[in-house]
C-alpha cells in the first residue's frame, strides 16, 4: 500500500509568486495534517483536518495560506504570495480514525524563496 | 505553556556503542508520547508510542521509556549502526484522541565508523 503522498518534492519560487503543495493521505486515513519543519527543528503544526473540517488551523497565517481538503481525501496547501521566510519543507501526514495511533508521514517538499 | 525539550542537541557516537536520547515535557492532559526518526531529506518514521499506562516499549535495537509522574522519557539504542544517523523526534499528544501534537527540535545524532 502506499504511503502518504506529496507532490512536489521540491520547488523554487520567487518572493511574492503564489505556489501550491499537494497532499494524498493514507486510504482510510481520515486525519490529515500540514506541518512546517525549517532546518534543525521540529516540525510545527499548520493545519489538522478531520475528514474535510479544518478542526485546528491556530497556527495557520491565515493572511498569506490556505488549505482545503474537498472530500475528505487529498488536500492542498497554498501560500499567496510567498516571502522568504516561508522556506521550508512542508510535510503532510495522516492517521486513521483511532485514537492514539502513529501518523504517517510524506516526504515533504522543500520550498526555496528566492 | 504546553512544550517537549530534547538533549542533547546533537551527538556523535562510534558504530557500535551505545546511546541514550532524553524528552522532558509539561503537556497536559497527557496522551501519549512518540518516537520518531527522521533521516535528512525523509519525513518523520514512527518508532514507538507509549500511552500513560506504558513504561517501556521497544523496537529492535530502540527502546523507549517513559516516566509519566516525573514527565520524562529516553530513547536507548543498542549496538548503533552507520544507518542509525539521523534526528530522533519526540512528540508528546495532549488531550482525547492524542490528535494535538507538540513536537521536540530533535536530537542529531551521528554514527561514525
Amino acid at each position: 500500500e502506499a504511503g502518504v503522498v506529496q507532490s512536489p518534492r521540491y520547488k523554487i519560487i520567487e518572493k511574492k509568486q503564489p505556489v501550491a503543495f499537494w497532499c494524498n493521505p493514507i486510504s482510510g486515513h481520515n486525519t490529515l495534517y500540514w506541518y512546517r519543519q525549517n532546518l534543525g527543528q521540529g516540525p510545527e503544526l499548520l493545519i489538522r483536518y478531520e475528514n474535510e473540517e479544518a478542526v485546528d488551523d491556530s497556527q495557520l497565517p491565515k493572511d498569506r495560506f490556505s488549505a482545503e481538503r474537498l472530500k475528505g481525501v487529498d488536500s492542498t496547501l497554498k501560500i499567496q504570495p510567498a516571502e522568504l521566510g516561508d522556506s521550508a519543507v512542508y510535510l503532510c501526514a495522516s492517521s486513521p480514525p483511532e485514537m492514539n495511533t502513529e501518523a504517517f508521514f510524506g516526504q515533504g517538499t522543500r520550498l526555496t524563496v528566492v | 505553556k504546553n512544550q517537549v525539550e530534547q538533549s542533547p542537541q546533537s551527538l556523535i557516537i562510534l558504530e557500535g556503542k551505545n546511546c541514550t536520547l532524553q524528552c522532558n515535557y509539561t503537556v497536559s492532559p497527557f496522551s501519549n508520547l512518540r518516537w520518531y526518526k527522521q533521516d535528512t531529506g525523509r519525513g518523520p518514521v514512527s518508532l514507538t508510542i507509549m500511552t500513560f499506562s506504558e513504561n517501556t516499549k521497544s523496537n529492535g535495537r530502540y527502546t523507549a521509556t517513559l516516566d509519566a509522574d516525573t514527565k520524562q522519557s529516553s530513547l536507548h539504542i543498542t549496538a548503533s549502526q552507520l544507518s542509525d544517523s539521523a534526528s530522533y523526534i519526540c512528540v508528546v499528544s495532549e488531550g482525547a484522541g492524542g490528535f494535538k501534537t507538540i513536537f521536540g527540535a530533535g536530537t542529531r545524532l551521528f554514527v561514525k565508523a
